[in-house]
């Protein structure tokens, strides 16, 4: 089955660690995205990547760092620069950035 | 840019009963628009989509939503809940040229009511 998968499903962190959150999509996009989710706030857009080895900043790219070495994989780093980590991280992928997204389930980060 | 407001942050209703919930959004230029559902700790699911045609969109569950362009609304509708339908709702937008990100609503969480 195609689809976006998110590992791991909880994250648990000390504060002032780097953590790695990961998504993989075999739907052959060329569109990548990386969101926030804080309750009461709906999505906010970290980081998209259009294509293979760059990305771009999204609204609250602070504290935040991602690479797209592979077109199925868009990892999140973060960073201990990022001062309350604490949230819901959903992923997402389109076939370009113009058509709707599609997301993963989500990776609930809790730093501690 | 684009932006969304979502007024009702939760609406309760019956089971059996229609809903409707209720997004306006802000944009300088022509946009696409969607409805998207989370169930609790899930990932976003696609309701429904306009991008152009007719104004009136169907989606999966039973749901859809008219795009009114005069009064830049893109409100949601279903004439009968089901228990299962109860979850947060967002709607989001996206202009058709420019920096085209997509712009989500602060969600609406409903409760069906049994």
């Amino acid at each position: 089955d195609g689809g976006i998968t998110q590992s791991p499903k909880y994250l648990f962190r000390k504060e002032g660690q780097n953590v790695t959150l990961s998504c993989e999509q075999n739907l052959n996009h060329d569109a990548m995205y990386w969101y926030r989710q804080d309750p009461g706030q709906g999505l906010r857009l970290i980081y998209y990547s259009q294509i293979v080895n760059d990305f771009q900043k999204g609204d609250i790219a602070e504290g935040y760092s991602v690479s797209r070495e592979k077109k199925e994989s868009f990892p999140l780093t973060v960073t201990s620069a990022q001062k309350n980590p604490t949230a819901f991280y959903l992923c997402a992928s389109s076939i370009g950035f113009d058509r709707e997204q599609f997301f993963g389930p989500g990776t609930r980060l809790t730093v501690l | 840019a684009q932006s969304v407001t979502q007024l009702d942050s939760q609406v309760p209703v019956f089971e059996e009963a229609p809903v409707e919930l209720r997004c306006n959004y802000s944009s300088s230029v022509s946009v696409y628009l969607f409805w998207y559902v989370q169930y609790p700790n899930q990932g976003l699911q696609l309701l429904l989509k306009y991008l152009s045609g007719s104004t009136l969109v169907k989606g999966i569950n039973g749901f859809e939503a008219e795009f009114n362009k005069s009064q830049t609304s893109f409100h949601l509708r279903k004439p009968s809940v089901h228990i299962s339908d109860t979850a947060e709702y967002f709607c989001a937008v996206k202009g058709q040229t420019g920096a085209n990100n997509l712009f989500f609503g602060t969600g609406t969480r409903l409760t069906v009511i049994p």
